[in-house]
């Protein structure tokens, strides 16, 4: 159990369809972040939130939309995605974020949500 | 090119065998990280090296970052199954620790009996 939760763990859905991937951190970090992990490819950062606030945006299309509503929860809008989107998308969280804390180094991972795009 | 290339690609190593994965920056570097993942999984932090050459161990595996802070390696002895997976180094190119962090593509390491 790595303290960070991600919900579905797997996902299919179509262009035209509307979904959300959801995480959840139980460790009191300030800082959350969403990596999306694609076949023979880096690793890619694409948000961080740091005390609820959006501090990275990586050039992520339109069609993802993060939302934070609390330093507990991280989500994931999804919508009229493409296939190239299909990939296994990773949240992190840590202690430090932009504002201030102390940085340990360490990310903390949940398993990921496998998303395939039809 | 990638902004940080790992060496090798793949690896099949014998049970019990040592082996070496090397992770390289064009740029010096703030930091460098190394994690694990298992296949389809979340990413395990192994060390985090941010002082030129610097050397961290844990368990079997040492991790060193050169004197420019722009290669490491990570060494594991006498491997174990356990050790089976993906390693992945993650950079911290711009002073932002890991708020930020560039990975690699990873190094896709077999242990056979």
């Amino acid at each position: 159990e790595t303290g960070v939760t991600q919900t579905p763990r797997h996902l299919v859905m179509g262009m035209t369809n509307k979904k959300s991937l959801k995480c959840e951190q139980h460790l009191g970090h300030n800082a959350m972040y969403w990596y999306k992990q694609s076949a023979k490819k880096p690793l890619e950062l694409m948000f961080v939130y740091s005390l609820e606030e959006r501090v990275e945006n990586n050039s992520v299309p339109s069609r993802f939309s993060p939302e934070c509503p609390n330093s507990s929860h991280l989500f994931l809008h999804l919508h009229t995605l493409q296939p190239e989107d299909s990939a296994l998308y990773l949240c992190a969280s840590s202690p430090a974020g932009v504002a201030g804390g102390v940085n340990t180094g360490e990310l903390f991972f949940g398993e990921g949500s496998r998303l395939t795009v039809l | 090119s990638q902004e940080l290339e790992q060496s090798p690609q793949s690896l099949i190593v014998q049970e019990g065998k040592n082996l070496t994965i090397n992770c390289t920056s064009s740029k010096t570097l703030y930091g460098l990280y190394w994690y694990k993942q298992k296949y389809g999984e979340g990413l395990i932090f192994l060390m985090m090296l941010q002082k030129g050459g610097e050397e961290k161990s844990h368990e079997k595996i040492t991790a060193k970052l050169d004197e420019k802070k722009q290669q490491s390696s990570l060494h594991i002895t006498a491997s174990q199954p356990s050790h089976a997976g993906i390693y992945l180094c993650g950079a911290d190119r711009r002073g932002f620790g890991n708020e930020k962090l560039t990975f690699g593509t990873g190094t896709r390491l077999t242990i056979i009996p």
